[in-house]
């Protein structure tokens, strides 16, 4: 089945700690996101690509890392100078640029211990 | 810059009731709108897209309309089920190219 997969479900961070989120996807889109997710409010955007090798600052990309070697794939850093990290992290793709329909990843809970 | 709210945050209605999800945005020059459906600690499923032109789109129970002079978008769920329990986001593009918006979600209890 098609789809995009996400791992680790459940992350936690230590201060100081630079933790990576993974996002796969084998639908041959072109274009992925990350978004976040807090508690009562709307996914906002952190990156996105809509093709190999170039990616785009979203809304919140502070604190912040993604690449885009592959086409299938498109991991997030959540680097030690996101401040207010604990969110969660939802990974979408299309087939090409937004606003074609995008389809979800099931999401990782980032904590900070 | 766009703005997207969705009223009520929260919606408890008996199993059979038909119902209705409110999506609001503030630029009326919008591209294309979306509705989502997101279960617990889950990620979003698409439910509809209607695009500018269009006035609604329906699927199964559901039904979506658009009323862009006015900024707004309708969710009619009929025939309420548990299974319908869940948050429902709406989303915005205002052009080709440009991200998506998102609603904070309306979340839906259907009781049995």
């Amino acid at each position: 089945d098609g789809g995009i997969t996400q791992s680790p479900k459940y992350l936690f961070r230590k201060e100081g700690q630079n933790v990576t989120l993974s996002c796969e996807q084998n639908l041959n889109h072109d274009a992925m996101y990350w978004y976040r997710q807090d508690p009562g409010q709307g996914l906002r955007l952190i990156y996105y690509s809509q093709i190999v090798n170039d990616f785009q600052k979203g809304d919140i990309a502070e604190g912040y890392s993604v690449s885009r070697e592959k086409k299938e794939s498109f991991p997030l850093t959540v680097t030690s100078a996101q401040k207010n990290p604990t969110a969660f992290y939802l990974c979408a793709s299309s087939i090409g640029a937004s606003p074609q329909p995008q389809h979800f990843g099931d999401g990782t809970r980032l904590s900070i211990l | 810059k766009q703005e997207v709210t969705q009223i009520p945050a929260a919606l408890s209605v008996p199993e059979g009731e038909n119902l209705v999800l409110n999506c609001s945005f503030t630029d009326s020059a919008i591209y294309n709108l979306q509705w989502f459906r997101q279960d617990p600690g889950k990620g979003l499923t698409s439910l509809l897209l209607i695009q500018s032109s269009q006035r609604e789109q329906t699927s199964g129970r559901l039904n979506a309309s658009l009323d862009k002079s006015s900024g707004r978008s309708t969710l009619y769920i009929a025939a309420s089920q548990p299974g319908d329990s869940a948050t429902y986001l709406c989303a915005v593009a205002e052009d080709y190219g440009q991200n998506f918006v998102f609603g904070p979600g309306t979340r839906l209890s259907v009781l049995p």
